[in-house]
């Protein structure tokens, strides 16, 4: 089975804190993504990494960072946190392109 | 601009009857199409995909169809059941098939 693991399930974080969402695989993938999910708009992408050191932005970059440090473990860092921060992120893994993502449960952020 | 709609927010289906959902898409360029079911309070779940050299794809009670020309994709399940009550995303991507975008989802109930 593939296991993807989120350091969190729930968070709560107060404006301006910098926070660290941790997402962790044990399954040697090569491909790593950071979602956000909110009612009504669907899942967009954050930031994806496809080797260790490598990232690239998805859509709503904006007031995000990521890293990739290791291959197993791939970090989404809110640099100061905001209230329009407050969501639902998910991570995914996937093997290689043109194959499934393999999400996790998510961490439930909220930024008060 | 949406590149993949899921246009019916909402889904209600009696239990052992068949489910149909509908999705569509503008970038013609996309060629890897998948779908997943989210429940609450967890992450999406791969169910199942289709490349454009298909137009069809069965497993078990799902079975997704695809449409080109009309740049439409569906999902049908057949018999369903209350436990397939849930979120249901279609997504997209690339030849380079790695970063995938969502539809904004469609919520199937289905009562006994």
């Amino acid at each position: 089975d593939v296991k993807v693991t989120q350091s969190s399930r729930y968070l709560v974080k107060r404006t301006g804190e910098k926070v660290f969402l941790e997402c962790v695989q044990d399954m040697d993938h090569e491909n790593m993504f950071w979602y956000r999910q909110d009612p009504g708009l669907g899942l967009r992408l954050i930031y994806f990494s496809y080797d260790v050191k490598m990232k690239e932005k998805g859509d709503i970059p904006e007031g995000y960072s990521v890293s990739r440090e290791k291959k197993e473990r791939f970090s989404l860092i809110l640099e100061s946190a905001s209230t329009n921060q407050t969501s639902m992120y998910l991570c995914a893994i996937q093997y290689r392109g043109n194959q499934p993502q393999h999400f996790g449960d998510g961490t439930r952020l909220s930024i008060l | 601009d949406q590149q993949v709609k899921q246009n019916s927010p909402s889904l209600s289906v009696q239990e052992g009857r068949i489910s149909i959902l509908n999705c569509d898409y503008t970038n013609s360029m996309f060629d890897y199409f998948l779908w997943y079911k989210k429940y609450p309070a967890e992450g999406p779940t791969f169910l199942i995909s289709i490349s454009s050299i298909k137009d069809k794809n069965e497993d078990g009670r799902f079975t997704v169809f695809l449409n080109k020309s009309a740049k439409h994709l569906s999902l049908h399940i057949v018999p369903s059941q209350p436990g397939d009550s849930a979120v249901y995303f279609c997504a997209a991507s690339d030849q380079a098939g790695t970063a995938l975008i969502f539809g904004k989802g469609t919520t199937l109930s289905v009562s006994s």
